[in-house]
Parts: structure tokens; C-alpha cells; sequence
């Protein structure tokens, strides 16, 4: 079973608004992680947010990580079309990262 | 292109047969690892090498793959009498850590996409 879970499993916006994706996981972990992937291509680290930090930014990126509630979101602001992609949430309880099932996001132009 | 390398790109098969992909790492990363991923889910772990010796197994990691990495620098995933279910993606990922360390950033290559008729 997988140790990080996304939701919402799919998220369709429209170009310029923000998406919001949720990540759940299950045991203690030192950092969380979140991917992207085009379709069709390999995976692409976006950000990385330790056990002892609550939030940080990357650019148009916004992570929030809540250990008490083994909970973590993504936030993309002013989305673009060029932001469609699944996107993972991935931690690291037994040492190998673990990733949930994704997100599909697709923005509409 | 200094990032991680896969090759081939695509394999189609037939069932029964044996492939073998090859993953070429960012140059001074000591870690590699293999996973896969079918269609609409996300990458499950496979093995993991720290230089040349490969440190972890999953389960789903059946009698008939085997993974090497000698000379701690090039791998290979072989997968020997193929079948229907082991069709996916199989993803390399190189990073670089220290022994025992936690796991920090993965560089992914492209994938090698197995089709098993």
C-alpha cells in the first residue's frame, strides 16, 4: 500500500486561478516531498519541506506540511495551462520515498 | 545532457521473453532506484543501490527481476520471462546521500515503457 494519498484525485481549473491539492500519510517522516509529472515522462522534484517546517515557498508554490495532522498541501497560484500534470506527494518513512497516487490537474486556457 | 538516462526508451515484447533496461545516473550521485508505474498511479519502489551494493528489495520485486549495478555507476533491471502484468513504466532515479542518511531529492530519467503482448 502506498504511503502518501492525494486528494482530489483529479482537479480541472481555469487558467489564472489557484489549485489546491491535499497529500495524507501515515506514519512519522523526516521530510515530504512533491513531484510532477507530464504525461508520458519522468518525475520532477518541485519542493521539499521538512518534519520541523510548517510552510514554504517556491516561486508560484506554496506547501504547508501539518505533522499532528499527518497532512501536507500544494498550492499553485496564477495557474497555467503549461501546469497541467499529475502531481505526487512522496515521503520517506522506511528510508525509500513512497509516493501516493497523484493528482491530475488540467488547466483550462 | 548531464541528467539520468534510460534506455530503450519503449520495448514491446512478447510474453515469455526477457528485457533488460538501462539506467545511467547523474555521474556523482551514489544512489539509484528503480521504480515502477502503471497507468493512473504513482511510482512504486522497486530496489535501491548505495554505490555498487544494492541495499533494498520490495516485495513486489519477484524471482524474475534483477536489478545490478556494478562498479556503482550504470544499472540494469532485467526481467526474465516476461508477462502480461509486468507491463509499465519503469522509472530510474539517482540522488545523492550519505550512508543511513534520509532520503532527499530524486532525479528521475524519462522511463523505459514496457509493453507485454
Amino acid at each position: 500500500s502506498q504511503q502518501g494519498e492525494e486528494d482530489p484525485q483529479a482537479l480541472s481549473i481555469q487558467e489564472g486561478e489557484n489549485a489546491t491539492m491535499n497529500c495524507s500519510y501515515k506514519t512519522s517522516i523526516n521530510n515530504l516531498q512533491w513531484y510532477r509529472q507530464n504525461s508520458g515522462r519522468g518525475l520532477v522534484h518541485l519542493i521539499l519541506i521538512r518534519s520541523n517546517e510548517r510552510e514554504k515557498h517556491s516561486g508560484r508554490l506554496r506547501v504547508t506540511l501539518d505533522t499532528s495532522k499527518k497532512s501536507s498541501s500544494l498550492l499553485i497560484t496564477a495557474s497555467r495551462a503549461a501546469d497541467t500534470a499529475s502531481y505526487f506527494c512522496a515521503t520517506a518513512p522506511w528510508g525509500q520515498l513512497t509516493f501516493g497516487s497523484g493528482t491530475q490537474l488540467t488547466v483550462l486556457p | 545532457d548531464t541528467g539520468v538516462s534510460q534506455n530503450p526508451r519503449h520495448k514491446i515484447t512478447k510474453r515469455g521473453q526477457n528485457v533488460t533496461f538501462r539506467c545511467d545516473p547523474i555521474s556523482e550521485h551514489n544512489r539509484l532506484y528503480w521504480y515502477r508505474q502503471t497507468l493512473g498511479q504513482g511510482p512504486e519502489f522497486l530496489t535501491y543501490f548505495q554505490n555498487e551494493a544494492q541495499l533494498e528489495k520490495s516485495r513486489l520485486l519477484s524471482d524474475r527481476f534483477s536489478a545490478e549495478r556494478p562498479k556503482g555507476s550504470f544499472s540494469t533491471l532485467e526481467i526474465q520471462r516476461t508477462e502480461q502484468g509486468d507491463s509499465a513504466m519503469y522509472l530510474c532515479a539517482s540522488s545523492l546521500g550519505l550512508a543511513g542518511a534520509h532520503t532527499g531529492e530524486l532525479f528521475f530519467g524519462e522511463g523505459s515503457r514496457l509493453t507485454v503482448l
